[in-house]
């Protein structure tokens, strides 16, 4: 089965800095892709961005950017210019390839001060 | 209708009851999925349909737990015989196809008296 483990419960940024969030899967599967959602406090989750397992480039969308370290089954996320509506809870995600339900990780809650 | 919708957004029951909830997914979105949400934690698979089939069924979900989508359009959920550990965040989502990207909708929060 796999896992989906996010080691930071919170994290907290300042205005216009840079953050990196964590988190590590555990696979055998070599057809994949990963997901970072972020919830915001009672309102629905959506979609940040997206890796597939396959492509070596790493995804970005705007301010937000990936690493993904295939054999080290690390896929992080980095934030750049953190903005206050920035702030919510953020969950990984995994899924096979093929096979469209998610796993996720019990999230990790970013906080922004001005 | 730019969104998935779910109707109650809130639910407030006494143990022993039964209670249905509803999800209307995008409208072209073939898939559709349901997962639960309790405090501090991920969400969790349930189950999902592609167009009125249902086709996957977590070990969460037990016999209390029946789920219908028919004609392939809305979805309910319905939990049988209320317990309070059934309280929880329950989340719809649906994508266009196999991992195309699934869109969640604001959830029903369910609490057990």
């Amino acid at each position: 089965a796999q896992t989906v483990t996010q080691s930071q419960p919170e994290m907290s940024v300042q205005e216009a800095e840079t953050v990196t969030l964590s988190c590590t899967y555990d696979t055998s599967e070599s057809d994949y892709y990963l997901f970072w959602y972020k919830q915001p406090p009672s309102r629905q989750m959506i979609l940040v961005i997206r890796q597939e397992a396959y492509k070596q480039q790493n995804a970005t969308e705007n301010r937000f950017s990936v690493n993904f370290q295939k054999a080290a089954k690390s896929f992080s996320l980095k934030i750049s210019d953190s903005q206050l509506g920035d702030a919510a809870m953020y969950f990984c995600a995994f899924s096979e390839g093929g096979y469209s339900t998610l796993t996720f990780g019990k999230g990790t809650m970013l906080l922004v001060s001005p | 209708d730019t969104g998935v919708s779910q109707d109650p957004r809130h639910k407030i029951t006494k143990r022993g009851q039964n209670v249905t909830f509803r999800c209307d997914p995008i409208s072209e979105h073939n898939r559709l999925y349901w997962y639960r949400q309790t405090l501090g934690q991920g969400p969790e698979f349930l189950t999902y349909f592609q167009n009125e089939a249902q086709l996957e069924k977590s070990r969460l979900l037990s016999d209390r737990f029946s789920a219908e989508r028919p004609k392939g359009s809305f979805s309910t959920l319905e939990i049988q015989r209320t317990e309070q550990g059934d309280s929880a965040m329950y989340l719809c989502a649906s994508s266009l196809a196999v991992m195309e990207t699934q869109y969640f909708g604001p959830g029903t929060r369910l609490l057990v008296l």
